[in-house]
């Protein structure tokens, strides 16, 4: 069963970058009908996906943080990691690493693995 | 973007009731629509994908139907670990959405 785990930053300083690592383990990241994800979560809020990457390199990001986001995938490491620049308290949130199941024709498989958050603190 | 609106915000209930969900898209979505339960502190678990199929793992109380805008999660018998909130997902387009919540208490 595949396991993701998110690496903790903790505090960023306001308009410094966040950046965070997704350790993949019991499962190839290269594995095929899989994209990785990050999404987060505002204390007491709900859920917002940031973006996500294929083992090819792909990558699709929402356009509210487009502007300010990276990810990239390192598939010697089976990871992928998220930057996130020019931070203000309006990011602080739980930031989930996840799984995403696409499979041929446009068949969805639902987010069916999470990592178990990491808390980013935005705050001088 | 596509919209999702879940309803009830919050509901009551009882050990052993049945309870319904509901989420609507703002557009059509097929049948690509997923359903989460997230408890406190904990990162949300997959309960139904593609509409109406059952998470390898879930127990067979939950269910989902609809398809193309509207969408209802049921919970046929409410356990105390279903005491949480739930979340439903488009994934139909990239960015996905996911609806406001449902808060589920006893």
């Amino acid at each position: 069963q595949v396991q993701l785990q998110e690496s903790d930053p903790g505090l960023v300083k306001p308009s410094q970058t966040l950046s965070l690592t997704c350790t993949v383990s019991g499962g190839s990241i290269t594995s095929g009908s899989y994209y990785w994800s990050w999404i987060r979560q505002p204390a007491g809020k709900g859920l917002e996906c940031i973006g996500r990457i294929y083992s090819s390199g792909n990558t699709y990001y929402n356009p509210s943080l487009k502007s300010r986001v990276t990810i990239s995938i390192d598939t010697s490491k089976n990871q992928f990691s998220l930057e996130l620049t020019s931070v203000t308290a309006a990011d602080t949130a739980v930031y989930y690493c996840a799984r995403d199941h696409r499979g041929d024709g446009g068949w969805y498989g639902g987010i069916d693995s999470w990592g178990q958050g990491s808390l980013v603190t935005v705050s001088s | 973007d596509i919209q999702m609106t879940q309803s009830p915000s919050s509901v009551s209930a009882s050990i052993g009731d049945r309870v319904t969900i509901t989420c609507r898209a703002s557009q059509g979505i097929g049948s690509w629509l997923a359903w989460y339960r997230q408890k406190p502190g904990k990162a949300p678990e997959l309960l139904i994908y593609a509409a109406s199929s059952l998470q390898s793992g879930v127990p067979s109380r939950f269910s989902g139907s609809g398809s193309g805008t509207d969408f209802t999660l049921t919970i046929s018998s409410l356990q105390p670990e279903d005491f949480a909130t739930y979340y439903c997902q488009q994934g139909d387009s990239f960015p996905y959405i996911f609806g406001q919540g449902t808060k589920l208490e006893i």
